[in-house]
């Protein structure tokens, strides 16, 4: 298994400009969680799906990003519009659901100019 | 809401020399602690979990219920445990893992 997939790696982007993230979760997963890694705030959870419904987007920082996951194989994260202050790596992680651990994806660079 | 503090960002040590890094929870139920680890170029993987009472790469953790703590240890640093390393929490009853800040320790040669 090639583990959890992100892509693409990188993104630089001008302010305004609408950003897709894409993931693909380690098969037989039912859990998916989108992360977003800054130095000054760590790694903050954006929101969680469990077997594809959204469980918690508390984490959502506001109404421009927003995030689906149509099927057990594939999410999206959008920013719409995108801000400079959305500069971040953004981890795409999955579990079993019962299982103690997650396994992260290489994640996204996202620099928005 | 349960929270994990990781006071310090960086933290630099000799090879050789112990390390211990800090992590303090806020949690009102029975919490699972973890500490997630993050070579340079790799992804973030788990390093240890408290449940599991083992040692990894020398590593070592204990939940001290009592101080709320669960810091992260090893006797002798290396120069390849240099990494960022994130404690986390995982509310009982619940998927939801909530992660500190993180620490990058770094072992000088």
């Amino acid at each position: 298994d090639a583990g959890v997939i992100q892509s693409p790696r990188h993104e630089v982007t001008e302010m305004g400009q609408e950003v897709t993230l894409r993931c693909k979760p380690i098969s037989g997963h039912n859990s998916l969680f989108w992360y977003r890694q800054t130095m000054m705030r760590g790694l903050e959870l954006l929101i969680y799906f469990n077997n594809n419904v959204p469980i918690d987007d508390s984490g959502m920082p506001e109404d421009r990003f927003s995030a689906k996951m149509p099927n057990a194989s594939f999410s999206t994260l959008k920013i719409q519009p995108s801000e400079p202050r959305d500069s971040a790596v953004y981890f795409c992680a999955s579990d079993r659901g019962w299982s103690n651990e997650q396994f992260f994806g290489p994640g996204t660079r996202l620099t928005v100019l | 809401a349960q929270r994990v503090t990781q006071p310090e960002k960086l933290l630099s040590v000799f090879k050789g020399a112990p390390v211990e890094l800090k992590c303090n929870y806020s949690y009102s139920g029975s919490p699972e602690l973890f500490w997630y680890v993050q070579y340079s170029r790799q992804r973030l993987q788990l390093l240890l979990r408290h449940i599991s009472r083992e040692s990894i790469k020398g590593f070592t953790a204990d939940l001290n219920k009592g101080e709320t703590s669960f810091h992260l240890k090893k006797p002798f640093a290396q120069e390849e445990d240099s990494a960022m390393y994130y404690c986390a929490l995982k509310a009982g009853g619940y998927q939801k893992v909530t992660f500190g800040t993180g620490t990058k320790l770094q072992v000088i040669p």
